[in-house]
């Protein structure tokens, strides 16, 4: 199947300053991607939707500002928690669908997902 | 809107147990259901998938069938492993391209 690959897997970063979380669709061309966030024991929550060339789609309550999304080409999208506080700290996921035949069923493939710390 | 409630867990059986795990769902139309795996530390792994009504979606033991007439998609196995444990999600689609709606999951854990 499909890869998605998400780096870093973990990082540890002091309050304040910012951090980059990078998802990329390995072999195959992503226009859409989805950034989940997920607290402990519970589901995922959906951030926003990145969408190749343009401005991601947040949801209700999801500070763009400080959740920055980039989406500058098919295989790549970005998030950046800037001026990182404690309460940032989670599990975030990056996914992406294969785009074509499928419709409704295709599979989306996931990154698996960046523990950030906010010390 | 769309939504996926699965029942409340966490789930503890001894192995070898069978394990049913309740998901329903409310959507306009005819989504796509889904259950995902997440192991420990891990992101989600597509376990099995129904696209229509009637449809059995089956990997690794696990089944589970798309009861329109209930707006289900029960994920069931005969005899659950250790090697099983992990938070299981069930998930749909109505239209591509765009993000799964997912369930608040639900924690197996078994025994040996």
């Amino acid at each position: 199947g499909a890869v998605v690959s998400q780096h870093p897997s973990w990082v540890i970063c002091k309050s304040g300053t910012s951090v980059k979380i990078e998802c990329r669709s390995l072999d195959f061309q992503a226009t859409t991607m989805f950034w989940y966030r997920q607290f402990p024991k519970q589901s995922l929550m959906l951030m926003a939707t990145s969408n190749e060339g343009s401005k991601a789609t947040y949801e209700q309550g999801v500070e763009k500002d400080k959740f920055l999304i980039n989406h500058a080409s098919l295989t790549l999208s970005t998030l950046t928690v800037t001026s990182a506080h404690p309460e940032d700290s989670s599990f975030y996921i990056c996914s992406a669908r294969v785009t074509g035949t499928g419709g409704a069923g295709t599979e989306a493939f996931f990154g698996q997902g960046t523990r950030l710390t906010v010390v | 809107g769309n939504s996926v409630t699965q029942m409340e867990g966490p789930v503890t059986l001894s192995e070898e147990a069978f394990l049913t795990i309740n998901c329903t769902y409310t959507a306009t139309g005819y989504p796509s259901l889904f259950w995902y795996v997440q192991y420990p530390g891990e992101g989600l792994q597509l376990l099995l998938k129904a696209t229509k009504a009637d449809d059995k979606g089956s990997n690794k033991g696990f089944e589970a069938t798309y009861r329109k007439e209930t707006t289900s998609f029960h994920l069931e196995k005969g005899s659950v492993q250790v090697s099983d444990s992990a938070v299981y999600f069930c998930a749909l689609s109505d239209q591509a391209g765009t993000a799964l709606i997912f369930g608040k999951g639900t924690t197996l854990s078994v025994s040996s």
